[in-house]
């Protein structure tokens, strides 16, 4: 069970726009930045969204990045087979002695 | 480019002890602008954080895992450790190492991961 709540699936079309949500509480998404990774199948996973909505160097603007209160969420604009992969959102919790918690990801599918 | 390369046992038997080490290059681990982090990643599941060190030596440990785990550093080598005690197949999984910014810019750097088998 993690701390962070995401959807197990989501699936959009070549071009579509596709959002990934995040849960959380007060002590996490409430009150700390928000980190989405990307990990493609095999591979490490790879930072695409900082401090809520910052993109690091090379990431696509397709990718943005949201939060509201305990809540946030990835958007990916312009859907492309290779966006196929498992995102995980993450955030400090200041509950859990200033860990870091993931959600439990979220696998993409390019239909 | 900084490179980091996990090494280690890839089997443990269960109730010992893991243990992993991470060589950091392309830049220093003495930098007092990041943490050096743990994260794993059982097969087919999702992500856990275990914890990280500071240059200095500090560490932050996740709690459920806190009575286990120690992480250290030997900047001299510029590399990092994990040692996870009393391991049983719960604890299997893919682990990585990676760089944390300190100043909340993210884990900007993985290691591509050990997996460690716990069997006897």
């Amino acid at each position: 069970q993690s701390v962070l709540t995401q959807p197990p699936s989501a699936s959009g079309t070549p071009g579509q726009r596709v959002t990934i949500s995040c849960s959380g509480s007060s002590s996490n998404i409430g009150s700390n930045y928000v980190y989405w990774y990307q990990q493609l199948p095999g591979t490490a996973p790879k930072l695409l969204i900082y401090r809520n909505n910052q993109r690091p160097s090379g990431v696509p603007d397709r990718f943005s990045g949201s939060k509201s209160g305990t809540s946030a969420s990835l958007a990916i604009s312009g859907l492309r087979s290779e966006d196929e992969a498992d995102y995980y959102c993450a955030a400090w919790d200041d509950s859990l002695s200033g860990s870091v918690v993931f959600g439990g990801g979220t696998k993409l599918t390019v239909l | 480019q900084v490179q980091l390369q996990e090494s280690g046992p890839g089997l443990v038997k269960p109730s010992q002890t893991l243990s992993l080490t991470c060589t950091v290059s392309g830049g220093s681990i003495s930098s007092g602008d990041y943490y050096w982090s743990w994260i794993r990643q059982p097969p087919g599941k999702g992500l856990e954080w275990i914890g990280y060190i500071y240059y200095s030596g500090s560490t932050y440990y996740n709690p459920s895992l806190k009575s286990r785990v120690t992480i250290s550093v030997d900047t001299s080598k510029n590399q990092f450790s994990l040692k996870l005690s009393s391991v049983t197949a719960a604890d299997t999984a893919v682990y990585y190492c990676a760089r944390e910014d300190s100043g909340y810019d993210g884990i900007d750097y993985w290691g591509q991961g050990t997996l460690v088998t716990v069997s006897s």
